[in-house]
């Protein structure tokens, strides 16, 4: 399967705990993108790279959560000191960065924090 | 970005075709029409996008109006595993803007047997 993977699928992590996500997007794509979607709702987009560079991350909901993209590949994201607020499934994406060329989104990290 | 408006939830029969309205009377010259769907516990699924003429591909063809303030998703014959919630989304094809969708709540799309 040459689709966007990410690991784990699924985290139960105790409030207070730090967590990581890995994204491994499709490989020829450029851009990657961070998501999260919570019960009920539409994914919610938090930040993108180009290759390696962090290019928006206003989004990124405190200052708790931070990605990275060290080599333009696989990207993590960290959340520090979980809250049960941040409960959710954290989705990534990949495109390959052309005007209009679409996201393909992996199948997810459902985070419980209880 | 544009707003989307989608009716919450439609049924289809199995084998009929599904057709799934999506009004943008916001929509800008540059941004495209985008349609994804999320069947449960799965990322989203990209479907097809256009811009002003129609599109088809091998999952859905897409009809745009022309003054492309609406929009219609189609699939040809549904079946079972098509149900899934289906979003319409409407994003600028400028600067750094692309990729960064905006989801609505999207429309629920059952197929019955």
């Amino acid at each position: 399967d040459t689709g966007v993977s990410q690991d784990p699928r699924h985290k139960i992590t105790k409030r207070g705990q730090n967590v990581t996500f890995r994204c491994d997007p499709i490989s020829e794509h450029n851009r990657l993108y961070w998501y999260r979607q919570t019960l009920g709702q539409g994914p919610e987009f938090l930040t993108y790279f180009q290759n390696e560079a962090q290019l928006e991350k206003s989004r990124l909901l405190s200052d708790r959560f931070s990605a990275e993209r060290p080599k333009g590949s696989f990207s993590t994201l960290e959340i520090q000191r979980t809250e049960q607020g941040d409960s959710a499934m954290y989705l990534c994406a990949s495109s390959q960065g052309t005007v209009n060329s679409p996201l393909h989104f992996g199948n997810g990290t459902r985070l419980t924090v209880t | 970005d544009a707003k989307t408006t989608q009716p919450t939830s439609m049924d289809c029969a199995e084998g009929r075709a599904a057709n799934l309205p999506c009004n943008h009377s916001t929509i800008s010259g540059n941004e495209y029409v985008y349609w994804y769907r999320q069947i449960h516990s799965q990322g989203p699924q990209y479907i097809i996008h256009g811009l002003k003429n129609n599109e088809t591909n091998e999952m859905a063809s897409l009809i745009i109006t022309e003054d492309r303030k609406s929009s219609t998703l189609i699939l040809p014959h549904a079946t079972l595993r098509d149900t899934a919630v289906y979003y319409c989304i409407v994003s600028g094809a400028g600067g750094t803007s692309y990729g960064k969708l905006t989801f609505g709540q999207g429309t629920i799309l059952t197929v019955h047997p």
